[in-house]
């Protein structure tokens, strides 16, 4: 039973375009993530959402824009990519309560390839 | 700004050896630390959560150890095999909001059979 799923796997497409990214988990986890992982591998935090709600966003362009429609579903939605954005995307989830961040279970990856 | 560095970058050791990953950080502040293993191509997988209050964790042939005041923490691999070649991540989760992880740059592993 897979516990964290992205989709998809890869995506390759053209500058400019506007492009979708989508996790679920299903641990009943109430926090999730998307993370980047550039060409030298270091891996860095991008958004969190708690309950639906965004609690970090770490300067990020505005074109990355996340969503989430329930708590067991966090997407990412990329407007007119750059280069740049070539990378490995990362959705993780875990429990976030009493004030106690639990452990961090990561998707496989979206590998982004922009021409 | 919370840096997290892991020394050496890779390591490449015969079977059976027993070994060391080092991570340090910058900022003792922190809520907790996370050891991870990264297999090529994909994604991460939860290997040990060592909380701030706590000196060790333990699973299996893995001892991760922490030292707050210091900021370090070693991850103690014994009895390596070839299945545990991997890249080896560990992350500080801030005492800040809610506790975002701050990655280190990792250790590519590579036992040799």
């Amino acid at each position: 039973d897979t516990a964290v799923s992205q989709t998809p796997k890869y995506l390759v497409t053209q500058m400019g375009n506007d492009k979708s990214i989508k996790c679920e988990q299903n641990l009943g986890h109430d926090t999730m993530y998307w993370y980047k992982q550039d060409s030298k591998k270091f891996l860095k935090i991008m958004f969190s959402y708690n309950n639906k709600e965004l609690i970090i966003n770490e300067t990020v362009p505005n074109r990355f824009s996340p969503k989430s429609p329930d708590k067991a579903h966090l997407n990412l939605h990329i407007n007119s990519l750059e280069l740049g954005d070539s990378a490995v995307y990362f959705c993780a989830s875990s429990q976030y309560s009493s004030g106690r961040l639990y452990e961090q279970y990561f998707g496989p990856g979206t590998r982004l390839t922009v021409t | 700004k919370q840096e997290v560095t892991q020394i050496p970058a890779a390591l490449s050791v015969p079977e059976g050896e027993n070994l060391v990953l080092n991570c340090s950080f910058t900022d003792s502040a922190i809520y907790n630390l996370q050891w991870f293993r990264q297999d090529p191509g994909k994604g991460l997988t939860s290997l040990l959560l060592i909380q701030s209050s706590q000196r060790e964790q333990t699973s299996g042939r893995l001892n991760a150890s922490l030292d707050k005041s210091s900021g370090r923490s070693t991850l103690y691999i014994a009895a390596s095999q070839p299945g545990d070649s991997a890249t080896y991540l560990c992350a500080v989760a801030m005492n800040t909001g809610f506790q975002k992880l701050v990655f280190g740059t990792g250790t590519r592993l590579l036992v040799s059979p």
